[in-house]
């Protein structure tokens, strides 16, 4: 089946620096890769959807300039989080669709995600 | 202002009983439902999922309804096994946005 790799799964900083994560899609080509992120006990919320070759969108409220996005290939989208604070502390997971309709029973494949932790 | 809407925050069933998860959402435009299931600590998993234009979708021990009226759908799991323990999300999507919207999740926990 598909499948969806994210690294690293966990990550300390310290405040002020950048993290980059990964997301890569192992055996589909991933044109839209979406980031979420999730703090304790709240749902996974969307932050911003990458396609590949052009710039993401972002979602209200998520400040483009602190989390970058690059999808620069059909298997790869990376997450930098930089200057990083103590309130980015969070899980960050990534998501992926491959070519094609996002039919019945092709549903987003999640990656395992992040665990970011900044001192 | 949560367009889809999990109220119970945590569930506690008995081995081989049926759990039932709820999911409630507000946007009408949201014409496709999904249910994952997450670990701690690992990205959630693809359940089972459902088409607006459908009221039941059943996957072996898994049933999802969907009451369009309502704007309600839920997750049957019958029988209930304790590796069926952990959080349940519900998700919906609208139209050609392809973005899932999802809820805060139910974290079921099937005793023995």
């Amino acid at each position: 089946g598909a499948v969806v790799s994210q690294h690293p799964s966990r990550v300390i900083c310290k405040s002020g620096t950048s993290v980059k994560i990964e997301c890569r899609s192992l055996d589909f080509q991933a044109t839209t890769m979406f980031w979420y992120r999730q703090f304790p006990k709240q749902s996974l919320m969307l932050m911003a959807t990458s396609n590949e070759g052009s710039k993401a969108t972002y979602e209200q409220g998520v400040e483009k300039d602190k989390f970058l996005i690059n999808h620069a290939s059909l298997t790869l989208s990376t997450l930098t989080v930089t200057s990083a604070h103590p309130e980015d502390s969070s899980f960050y997971i990534c998501s992926a669709r491959g070519q094609g309709v996002f039919s019945y029973n092709s549903p987003l494949h999640f990656g395992n995600g992040t665990r970011l932790t900044v001192t | 202002d949560q367009q889809v809407k999990q109220n119970s925050p945590s569930l506690s069933v008995q081995e081989g009983r049926i759990s039932i998860l709820n999911c409630d959402y507000t946007n009408s435009m949201f014409d496709y439902f999904l249910w994952y299931k997450k670990y701690p600590a690992e990205g959630p998993t693809f359940l089972i999922s459902i088409s607006s234009i459908k009221d039941k979708n059943e996957d072996g021990r898994f049933t999802v309804f969907l009451n369009k009226s309502a704007k309600h759908l839920s997750l049957h799991i019958v029988p209930s096994q304790p590796g069926d323990s952990a959080v349940y999300f519900c998700a919906a999507s609208g139209g050609s946005n392809y973005k899932l919207t999802f809820g805060k999740g139910t974290l079921l926990t099937v005793n023995p």
